[in-house]
């Protein structure tokens, strides 16, 4: 009963430093996505994958990378993290981008001191 | 115009209340609604789907006015398990789905 399984939950970074969020569902959606939610902001998109093999920007990509590795998996990427990158991330996935729910995993606390 | 608005909140009310919140976008293309319930630093849960005639789930009944662009969602009979953000959700057409910001209610005894 899984459903979407992030890891890890918490983390914390330097400035600078780099790290890989994970995400991995499994209920066979075709799409998966990351949102970054900061207090007051709302949810915001950073990048999502329609099917396995795309991968599309969001609303606020600068300073992040994705893979989808394979069907079930979609990670998430900081190169080189950045304080303004403190936040709550969530992945989801949903049978398709379009006119479908998605489900949410429950979340990575990250901070970049 | 933003392309879903929401009021922010908070929205406080005693046990027992009705309470509704609106949610308005701006794409007409927009075919699928949603309302999903987040509580504090939690992931946001589907609570429903809205469908073009209105459905309704328990004490939960959502309603859609294409006409003016907006969906509702009404909670009869309010619980202190209510106290939560919803979130209203838009898919459809071309484009990828869209949050709301979400409104807070609070429900008191």
């Amino acid at each position: 009963n899984a459903g979407v399984t992030q890891t890890p939950k918490f983390q914390v970074l330097k400035t600078g430093q780099s790290m890989t969020l994970q995400c991995a569902q499994d209920m066979n959606h075709n799409s998966m996505y990351w949102y970054r939610q900061d207090p007051g902001m709302g949810l915001r998109l950073i990048y999502y994958s329609a099917s396995e093999g795309t991968t599309d920007k969001g609303e606020v990509p600068n300073g992040y990378n994705v893979s989808r590795l394979n069907k079930r998996e979609f990670s998430l990427r900081l190169e080189s993290a950045a304080p303004s990158q403190t936040s709550v991330y969530f992945c989801a996935s949903s049978g398709a981008v379009i006119n479908q729910p998605q489900h949410f995993g429950d979340g990575t606390r990250l901070s970049i001191l | 115009r933003k392309e879903v608005e929401q009021d922010p909140g908070p929205f406080n009310v005693p046990e027992g209340a009705t309470v509704a919140f609106n949610c308005t976008y701006s794409n007409s293309a927009s075919q699928s609604f949603f309302w999903y319930r987040q509580d504090c630093r939690k992931e946001p849960k589907l609570l429903m789907s809205v469908y073009s005639s209105g459905n309704e789930d328990g004490r939960f009944t959502a309603q859609l006015n294409r006409a003016s662009q907006y969906i509702s969602l009404l909670i009869r009979d309010s619980k202190l398990s209510d106290s939560a953000t919803y979130l209203c959700v838009f898919s459809g057409g071309s484009y990828i789905p869209t949050f709301g910001r979400g409104t807070s209610l609070i429900v008191h005894p």
